[in-house]
């Protein structure tokens, strides 16, 4: 079994809807927790980082993490064409360098 | 704006060459990463260094190399390359364990 898991898609939602990203893990270790967006051909680039459980929000993103249920999710509200990349989580427990990805999500916004 | 930025986008090698690929970063973080992607399987990290001269190996570090001379820059080698390391190699900086890490635009190696 994997350490997180996440559905590669592709997703594909009309332009305005409200979009729901999610990761399972299984190490209740895992304190971080990261999201990623990665256009074709481009390095990921970091979303939102937040720590232990909770919500964070930044302009249309909210991040929530559940440690209880070890799930995070990313929410993305009046969705826009330009949102439409692969999004990866990522997470990391205390005193660790080493970051475990899931695979991704491919995300399609249609316009 | 952390910037990490890798010499090359593309690069086509032959197989059995030596090959260098670079990653330099601007914002004076301690620790540096070399990761591969490949469709399917993610990130999977290959060699990361926390200080100057320091280096740990990741989970994949089989026919690679790393070199950490000065904190800016982190250089991943491939030994004597082989087709099975075509790839996206992604190299990333954070500024100390367990904060975000900040990714290069990747660098699309083929290996002939």
């Amino acid at each position: 079994q994997k350490e997180v898991e996440q559905d590669p898609g592709p997703l594909s939602v009309p332009e305005g809807a409200i979009v729901s990203l999610n990761c399972t893990y299984s190490n209740s270790a895992f304190q971080y927790f990261m999201w990623y967006r990665q256009y074709s051909r481009k390095g990921p680039e970091l979303l939102m980082y937040t720590y232990s459980s909770g919500n964070k929000e930044d302009g249309r993103f909210t991040a929530q993490v559940d440690k209880s249920s070890k799930y995070i999710s990313l929410f993305i509200r009046d969705s826009q064409p330009s949102d439409s990349a692969t999004y990866l989580c990522a997470m990391i427990t205390s005193g660790t360098y080493k970051y475990i990805f899931g695979t991704g999500t491919r995300l399609k916004v249609l316009a | 704006d952390v910037k990490v930025t890798q010499s090359s986008r593309y690069l086509v090698k032959r197989t059995g060459e030596k090959v260098f690929l670079e990653c330099v970063q601007d914002m004076d973080h301690e620790n540096m990463f070399w990761y591969r992607q490949d469709p399917g399987l993610g990130l999977r990290l290959i060699y990361f260094s926390y200080d100057v001269k320091m280096k740990e190996k990741g989970d994949i570090p089989e026919g690679y190399s790393v070199s950490r001379e000065k904190k800016e820059r982190f250089s991943l080698i491939l030994e004597s390359a082989s087709t099975n390391q075509t790839s996206m190699y992604l190299c990333a900086s954070s500024i100390r364990e367990h904060q975000p890490q900040h990714f290069g635009d990747g660098t699309r190696l083929s290996i002939l």
